[in-house]
């Protein structure tokens, strides 16, 4: 089935230590994005890559890295976890035809403890 | 700065019909999109604007009026089903996604 994994699927980790998400898509997809979602907030970007080999930083970038080594793969990596980053991920990539619409994963629960 | 302002939650009745209204202000405008939330699942896509007026797709229809920064998600013939958060979303002049918080919508039988 076509779309974007997510995993884990959720996590709890301790403050300090260091976590990677991973997020792979089967839509051939250029443009892929990281976005965390809190409560009473809307989602908000935190890195994202146009095509395989270049990334971005996003609106809450601090604290986390990504890489793109190829066009399925967008792995979000916190170097050392803190309490702040306890949130819902979620991994997307778009659609490049028709609206340029996301299709997201099902979302990477994280609590830092 | 740029802003998305949605109501936060709204309630209606099985088989009603219910506007959920969006102003935006925005560096730009490259389209408006709206996307469905179910609890603890992934956002999906609705519906899509970038010209003045309705688009209809089924029981949802989405209006914008780009001179207001406003646009509505108009759903009809309300089902438990369409219980969810609605996220209006704007690309700003950068191609950028701007998101609001989102409105739950609760529906009673």
């Amino acid at each position: 089935i076509a779309g974007i994994t997510q995993a884990p699927t959720s996590q709890i980790l301790a403050a300090g230590r260091r976590m990677t998400l991973r997020c792979t898509q089967d839509m051939r997809h250029n443009a892929m994005y990281w976005y965390r979602q809190d409560l009473g907030l809307g989602l908000r970007l935190i890195h994202y890559s146009n095509t395989a080999g270049t990334t971005g930083k996003g609106e809450v970038p601090d604290g986390y890295s990504v890489s793109r080594a190829n066009t399925d793969d967008f792995p979000l990596t916190l170097a050392s976890a803190v309490p702040s980053q306890t949130s819902v991920y979620f991994c997307a990539s778009k659609n490049e035809g028709s609206a340029g619409e996301l299709f997201f994963g099902e979302g990477s629960r994280l609590t830092v403890l | 700065g740029q802003n998305i302002d949605q109501p936060t939650e709204m309630t209606a009745t099985e088989g009603a019909i219910v506007q959920i209204n969006c102003t935006y202000q925005t560096s730009g405008f490259n389209g408006l999109f709206w996307y469905q939330q179910h609890a603890g699942e992934a956002p999906t896509f609705l519906s899509y604007n970038v010209l003045d007026g309705l688009e209809e797709k089924g029981r949802f229809s989405s209006f914008l009026s780009r001179s207001k920064g406003y646009s509505y998600l108009l759903l009809k013939e309300l089902q438990m089903k369409d219980s969810a958060s609605y996220l209006c979303a704007v690309t700003d002049s950068n191609y950028q996604l701007i998101w609001g918080a989102g409105t739950k919508l609760i529906i009673k039988p």
